[in-house]
């Protein structure tokens, strides 16, 4: 069954560093998500995307976060200079057609800030 | 504000047994309802999607069910196995252009 493909499973970075999350959507699908779950507490959306531009972004996606789809498979986080708080897993998701169908999760990132 | 408060937050029941999940949500102008199954440093999968218009959904064991005049959607595992044994998220979906929403998930433990 197709899948949603993220990399790498686990990053650790210092504070003030950039990291990019890479994710592989499922190929036939056109809407892109990217949602975080900090330890303990609930999933929560940042982004998502459509026809190569944001269609939704939340309180927490500011300026210090980035997406980019820069081929036609991979669709990327880029969290410019990181905070302690940026500590989670971050998970992409995707879905087929449009904003209410089923979303495939990936198996998401695991990000310390140190 | 849409707010979804799932309860449990966690259960453990022997091998075998029928339970109920619960999940409620504050605004019942929702699109659509979702349950997702994760396993520990794991993604989400997506269990059942019930649109507004629909009372249930099933797939094999599970059945989920939507009252969205009360707010609510519970999740029935018939037959729980040890298998079974991971969170389970409720999200929804608001009919405006708003986000999933989540609640922080019910921690089903089943004993062999």
């Amino acid at each position: 069954e197709p899948e949603v493909t993220q990399t790498p499973s686990h990053q650790v970075t210092q504070m003030g560093q950039e990291v990019i999350l890479r994710c592989v959507p499922i190929s036939n699908h056109l809407y892109f998500y990217w949602y975080r779950q900090i330890l303990g507490q609930k999933v929560e959306f940042l982004v998502s995307f459509y026809n190569n531009e944001i269609s939704e972004k939340s309180e927490i996606f500011d300026d210090q976060f980035s997406v980019e789809r820069p081929d036609g498979s991979n669709f990327t986080l880029k969290i410019r200079s990181t905070k302690l708080e940026d500590s989670a897993m971050y998970f992409c998701a995707s879905s087929e057609w449009e904003r209410g169908e089923k979303l495939f999760f990936g198996s998401g990132t695991q990000l310390s800030v140190l | 504000k849409q707010e979804v408060t799932q309860i449990p937050a966690a259960l453990s029941v022997p091998e075998g047994e029928n339970l109920v999940l619960n999940c409620s949500f504050t605004d019942s102008a929702i699109y659509n309802l979702q349950w997702f199954r994760q396993d520990p440093g794991k993604g989400l999968t997506s269990l059942l999607l019930i649109q507004s218009s629909q009372r249930e959904q099933t797939s094999g064991r599970l059945n989920a069910s939507l009252d969205k005049s009360s707010g609510r959607s519970t999740l029935y595992i018939a037959a729980s196995q040890p298998g079974d044994s991971a969170t389970y998220l409720c999200a929804v979906l608001d009919s405006g252009n708003t986000p999933l929403v989540f609640g922080k998930g019910t921690r089903l433990s089943v004993i062999a």
